[in-house]
This record gives C-alpha cells, structure tokens and sequence, in this order.
C-alpha cells in the first residue's frame, strides 16, 4: 500500500462545476496535510494546508480532513479552465514532542481538466 | 529573494559525468529540502537540512548523491558519475523550519537533469 494514495483521474469538469479531489494515507502518525498545484513544466506551488479534522476554506478552495478515516480532499468550486492542473496531496508527520519530520511525502497527483 | 532560486535550469550530461545542483532559499527559512520528480516516479523526498546539518538523508538513492549546505543558506546537491536513471527534475523547497507539523514548504522552479 502506498504511504499517500490519489484519486488517479484523469478528472474532467465542466466550466463552472465543482472538483473532487480525493487523497488517503497510511500512516497514523501523519499531522499536516497540503494540497499543491503544479502546471505542466512547472514546479508545485501551494494551494492551502490543513490540520484540524473538519473544513478549511480559502476562496474557491475548501480541504477537508477526516483522521479517523484517513482521508483529506480538496474541493474546487467554480472551477475555471485556469484550474487546469496536477494537483498533489503531500502528508507531514510529527515525532512525539511535536517535532515535525521534515520531508513531505506526495502523492502521485490527479490531473484536473476543466473544459468550457 | 522574493522565492526560491534554482541553477542552473537545465543541465545536460553524458554518463559518467559528475553534476553539481545549487539552490538558494527564501531569506530567512532555515529548512531546505531537496525532492526529485520524474516520469512515472512522482515526487520523491531526498534530503533535509536544518540549518547547516541533515537529519535526514533517508531519501538519497546511493551513494552517488551527497549534498551540503553552508552559512545556514544556500545548498548543493552532487551527483557522481551520472547515470540514465538520474535524469529527472531536481526540486529545492524551503521552509521556516518551525516545529508543529505547519512548517509549509515552497518550492524552487527545478532543475532539469538530463544524462545522455
């Protein structure tokens, strides 16, 4: 089992309607998760990151995190042709004393396709 | 700088070689973090520094790799005696390095290594 698994896609949505991107993790002891987007050729950039169980809202973007299940996803309303991406779920776990490890670990990304 | 800064942007080598990746963080972000993203593999954790040493190296895939960092800022990664399979995107992050599990991290525009 992979340590962070993504929906694979490739998901397409109209103009307007709203994304649905799914991720899961294996790992317990995960503490933060982040949500990038990375366009064709270019490097992951940072949509929002969560680590309280419930919704995070930020614009158009809403992450939502469940622990118990093991699940974040990020919810894209409106979506626009401009959302056209990669997007990349990435865990972070803490040691005992709260001490982040450090690295992130990526999922393998959905490709997002919003048409017109 | 206003993010972080890769070079060179492209690299291409013949097999065999020996390479040498800088990255320069954002000002005042003691944590860097070196990933590589190729085909099919996703992005993968290299290597992480906290200042001037590194906890973690877990990521490295041989001893081919090594990199360093000094004054607490800029980074190199060295790739000895190149190999076909060493050809990738190479990506720079960094972070604040505060602890908490919310360290976010933000990448560099990469480097694109290419071992002909």
């Amino acid at each position: 089992q992979k340590e962070v698994e993504q929906n694979s896609g490739p998901l397409s949505v109209p103009e307007g309607a709203i994304a649905s991107l799914n991720c899961t993790y294996s790992d317990r002891g995960s503490q933060s998760f982040f949500w990038y987007r990375q366009y064709s050729g270019k490097s992951p950039e940072l949509i929002m990151f969560i680590y309280s169980n419930g919704d995070k809202e930020d614009g158009r973007f809403t992450a939502q995190l469940n622990k118990a299940s093991q699940y974040v996803s990020l919810l894209i309303r409106d979506s626009q042709p401009s959302d056209s991406a990669t997007y990349l779920c990435a865990v972070n776990r803490v040691n005992a004393g709260g001490t982040s490890y450090g690295k992130l670990t990526f999922g393998q990304g959905t490709i997002l396709t919003v048409h017109p | 700088g206003a993010g972080v800064s890769q070079s060179p942007s492209n690299k291409v080598t013949e097999k065999g070689k020996d390479v040498e990746l800088r990255c320069d963080p954002i000002s005042g972000h003691t944590a860097l973090y070196w990933y590589r993203q190729s085909l099919g593999q996703g992005l993968e954790f290299l290597i992480y520094f906290q200042g001037n040493s590194a906890p973690d190296k877990s990521g490295l895939p041989s001893d081919r790799f090594s990199a360093e960092r000094t004054g607490g800022s800029v980074s190199t990664l060295t790739i000895q005696r190149t190999q076909q399979e060493d050809s990738a995107v190479y990506l720079c992050a960094s972070s604040f390095g505060v602890s908490g599990g919310t360290d976010t991290q933000y990448f560099g525009p990469g480097t694109r290594l290419t071992v002909l």
